[in-house]
């Protein structure tokens, strides 16, 4: 299994420019999200999708969309690029929501993009 | 804002001392995990503590949970350069559905 993956693994956009940031599981995990990693900040979930067709809200939402419309990819769209959104992306899948019960909750995590917005 | 904030920031010690990381966190919860990240790297998972347990072992990982004071605790025996990284706490959310992660200790380990 090639477990989580993510491309591209880094970028460098203009302000304005839009993109997608895949990402991909073959673990036919239901639960996957997505997090930003800043430094100082830890990281914060953008979006989540409980499995396909339904996507949810993190902490940090503004200037993405997500959308699941397969079991195995959930893409992450930057609509308008902002320097405010130069971070470090991260994808994670897991085999069961967090928090219910008797889920084992372990999030796998893809190896990140660098992303660089100028 | 986040759910769960590590403490120390940062750690320094040397190979072959015990490293003790700390974990506060601000509402109720199901499960409590520990992630570890070396440089440049995803998120690898280490352990998972349910809100019914106390204390939980793996290999030289010792974690522990108390409710009352919404805080936990990641013991590493024996510290090797390998375990230089971050270490992040994880939650899920009251309502669920969501895993919130804090800020990390940076754990450096010199031989």
């Amino acid at each position: 299994n090639a477990g989580v993956t993510q491309t591209p693994k880094f970028q460098v956009l203009k302000t304005g420019q839009s993109m997608t940031l895949q990402c991909a599981q073959d673990m036919n995990h239901e639960y996957m999200s997505w997090y930003r990693q800043d430094p100082g900040m830890g990281l914060r979930l953008i979006h989540y999708s409980v499995g396909a067709g339904i996507t949810d809200q993190g902490e940090v939402p503004n200037g993405y969309n997500v959308s699941r419309s397969t079991t195995e990819d959930f893409p992450l769209r930057l609509l308008s690029a902002a320097p405010s959104q130069t971070s470090v992306y991260f994808c994670a899948s897991s085999d069961s929501v967090p928090g219910l019960a008797g889920g084992t909750d372990t999030q796998y995590f893809g190896p990140g993009t660098r992303l660089t917005v100028l | 804002s986040q759910q769960g904030e590590e403490d120390p920031q940062a750690l320094s010690i040397q190979e072959g001392e015990n490293a003790t990381m700390n974990c506060s966190y601000k509402t109720s919860i199901n499960n409590l995990q520990w992630y570890r990240q070396n440089s440049g790297r995803g998120l690898v998972h280490l352990i998972l503590i349910r809100s019914n347990e106390r204390e939980k072992h793996s290999g030289r990982l010792r974690v522990t949970l108390d409710t009352s004071k919404k805080s936990s605790s990641l013991l590493i025996t024996a510290s090797r350069a390998a375990d230089t990284a971050s270490y992040f706490c994880a939650t899920d959310t009251q309502a669920g559905t969501a895993l919130i992660f804090g800020k990390g200790t940076t754990l450096s380990v010199s031989s």
